[in-house]
């Protein structure tokens, strides 16, 4: 079946400090990609979409200068959290639908837990 | 309505017994509806979808109700393995192109020896 990696599976920074998430699509290609997050005990919300050759299109409240989005190849997407802060600590998962299945199935990565200390 | 509602948890229930979790959407253009599993600290993993009025794999059951825009998934035989949390999951906008999710909060199911 479709697998998506994500790349680290967790991470610990420094408050201030940025952090690039990789979401790479494995067996297909993904022209549309979508990045979540998910903080304890809440289920998740979308932050934004991400679109291979155009920029990324961000769910209201999501701050697009913090979360930088590059979709630069038809299987990888990237998440950078600039000056990240403790409240940025989540557990961040991308998704990749995959065109040539019934109803666009998407697929997650493992997710990456983010911890700003 | 919230874009989706689920019925709050957690459910406990022993071995072997039927369990149904529901759910509710607002959006009534909606074609296809997705039960998620997510075991603790993982991603989600599709379970079910639901394009019609329902879907039956093995000791899962998904049944639609777009009238009520109300979706159940029932669990049969219930196994200690089923604990996790179930995530109702429902496309927001049109049903063309890629479709943006949205999650419920997710029932969580705690089925004990």
């Amino acid at each position: 079946g479709a697998v998506v990696s994500q790349h680290p599976s967790w991470v610990i920074c420094k408050s201030g400090t940025s952090v690039k998430i990789e979401c790479r699509s494995l067996d297909f290609q993904a022209t549309t990609m979508f990045w979540y997050r998910q903080f304890p005990k809440q289920s998740l919300m979308l932050m934004a979409t991400s679109n291979e050759g155009s920029k990324a299109t961000y769910e209201q409240g999501v701050e697009k200068d913090k979360f930088l989005i590059n979709h630069a190849s038809l299987t990888l997407s990237t998440l950078t959290v600039t000056s990240a802060h403790p409240e940025d600590s989540s557990f961040y998962i991308c998704s990749a639908p995959r065109g040539d299945r019934v109803y666009n199935e998407q697929f997650f990565g493992p997710g990456t837990r983010l911890t700003v200390l | 309505r919230k874009e989706v509602e689920q019925d709050p948890g957690p459910f406990n229930v022993p071995e072997g017994a039927t369990v149904a979790f529901n759910c509710t959407y607002s959006n009534s253009a909606s074609q296809s509806f997705f039960w998620y599993r997510q075991d603790c600290r993982k991603e989600p993993k599709l379970l079910m979808s639901v394009y019609s009025s329902g879907n039956e794999d093995g000791r899962f059951t998904a049944q639609l109700n777009r009238a009520s825009q109300y979706i159940s998934l029932l669990i049969r035989d219930s196994k200690l393995s089923d604990s996790a949390t179930y995530l109702c999951v429902v496309p927001r906008g049109r049903n063309t192109g890629f479709q943006k999710l949205v999650f419920g909060t997710g029932t969580r199911l705690l089925v004990s020896p």
